[in-house]
């Protein structure tokens, strides 16, 4: 069975500081989607990548970056020069093979990171 | 472009009533979920639909617990005799199947509490 796994439950920074919120999954599937998303103080999940397992280049959008190591089942988010705005949950996700062999269907999702951004 | 859309935001029923949640998907979107959120934890897959069709159901959806999709549009989430235990965030996705599988967009949830 698939499980997602964030080990840090909150981390506090200071704005400006870098982050790295850790991701661990497990998957019995050779072919997966990982994900990231952000849950702000409003509540609504709000997507920001999605990892296909065959493609282990990192990626950087802005401030965001992504380091996927399926060597060690990590998929780890970092938040450059932290803003206030970024605090959030954050939730990483993974997807397998539906039921029945369909396209990929239902997220598993690791128990969040709190990560609160001082000014 | 619309986003995901659920009806209601919050619901607060006694112990043993019925309730129903509403969830619009984005138009195109051929896929719907649902998801249980409680305090302090990531969401838990409920149940998904493609078009019509019910494909999966987790074991979290006891037999208290039905989900419809009659037109493959909307969605209905159902749970009767509530109980304590139920409160929590419903939670709806969509997304699309297609040439390329596209990732879920959530809507703002219905938060249920029960007296």
């Amino acid at each position: 069975a698939q499980k997602v796994t964030q080990a840090q439950t909150e981390i506090s920074v200071v704005e400006k500081e870098d982050v790295t919120l850790d991701c661990v999954y497990e998957t019995r599937d050779t072919t997966y989607y990982l994900f990231w998303y952000k849950q702000p103080p409003s509540g609504e999940l709000v997507f920001l990548i999605r990892r296909n397992s065959f493609d282990e280049q990192n990626e950087i959008s802005g401030r965001y970056s992504w380091n996927f190591q399926k060597s060690t089942s990590s998929f780890n988010f970092t938040i450059t020069a932290s803003q206030v705005v970024d605090s959030a949950v954050y939730f990483c996700a993974l997807s397998e093979k539906g039921a029945g062999g369909t396209s990929y269907g239902k997220l598993t999702f690791g128990q969040g990171t709190i990560l609160t951004v001082h000014p | 472009d619309t986003g995901v859309s659920q009806d209601p935001r919050h619901k607060i029923t006694k112990r043993g009533q019925n309730v129903t949640f509403r969830c619009d998907p984005i138009s195109e979107h051929n896929r719907l979920y649902w998801y249980r959120q409680t305090l302090g934890q990531g969401p838990e897959f409920l149940t998904y639909f493609q078009n019509e069709a019910q494909l999966e159901k987790s074991r979290l959806l006891s037999d208290r617990f039905s989900a419809e999709r009659p037109k493959g549009s909307f969605s209905t989430l159902e749970i009767q005799r509530t109980e304590q235990g139920d409160s929590a965030m419903y939670l709806c996705a969509s997304s699309n199947v297609g040439q390329s599988n596209q990732p879920q967009h959530f809507g703002d949830g219905t938060r249920l509490s029960i007296l």
